[in-house]
């Protein structure tokens, strides 16, 4: 079934650790990004791309860094995450019209 | 920048009764207006969206202006009911970057 999938669901990690969240869609959609949000908060995006080898930083700053070598593969990375990073992690994609969310990873640091 | 305003924060609407809301933003880019409803626990979802070349949309209870020229964009919900209660975001696009406003909680009462 074409979706959106983001693993871990929820990952509770100390700080220093570095961590990758992955997000994964298998629509074909050009365009990916990757949001904050604490709950029933703002969507605050971090990162976005526009296809395979581009990748943008979003409105929030954020020391997380993504890569985009693969058309449905949009990982983010913490090199050393910190308890200020605590928070959910929503990814989407689309493409030309309507966003689809991901489940998103609820991070904790410790 | 491309900031999206949005207002009111919360909306407490008799069940029924009509609900505003609105958002402005700053990027004559701009070219593409979703709205997204999320509800507790849940991924947003598309509700409804708007382009830049209409100046108004329906779908049953729900509709969408645009004011171009005030950069103004608006979702009006009519005959309220309890499943109407979540938070609302509306956002923008330039066909690269999609940004949201801070979102609008809305309680519909019984």
């Amino acid at each position: 079934e074409a979706d959106i999938y983001q693993t871990p669901r929820y990952l509770v990690i100390g700080t220093g650790k570095k961590i990758t969240l992955e997000c994964s869609q298998t629509m074909g959609h050009d365009k990916m990004y990757w949001y904050q949000q604490d709950p029933g908060m703002e969507l605050h995006l971090i990162h976005y791309s526009y296809g395979v080898n581009s990748t943008e930083k979003g409105d929030l700053s954020s020391e997380s860094t993504v890569s985009r070598i693969r058309t449905e593969h949009f990982p983010l990375t913490l090199e050393s995450a910190r308890p200020s990073h605590t928070s959910q992690y929503l990814c989407a994609s689309s493409a030309v019209r309507e966003a689809f969310f991901g489940q998103g990873t609820r991070l904790t640091v410790v | 920048g491309e900031n999206v305003e949005q207002h009111p924060s919360t909306l407490s609407v008799q069940e029924g009764d009509s609900a505003v809301i609105k958002c402005t933003y700053s990027d004559s880019a701009s070219n593409y207006f979703p709205w997204y409803k999320q509800e507790l626990g849940k991924r947003p979802q598309l509700i409804i969206d708007i382009r830049s070349n209409v100046g108004e949309k329906k779908d049953q209870r729900i509709a969408v202006t645009l004011n171009k020229t005030a950069k103004h964009f608006s979702l009006h919900i009519t005959e309220t009911q309890p499943e109407d209660s979540a938070v609302y975001f509306c956002a923008r696009s330039n066909d690269y970057k999609l940004s949201f406003g801070a979102g609008t909680t809305v309680t519909v009462r019984a």
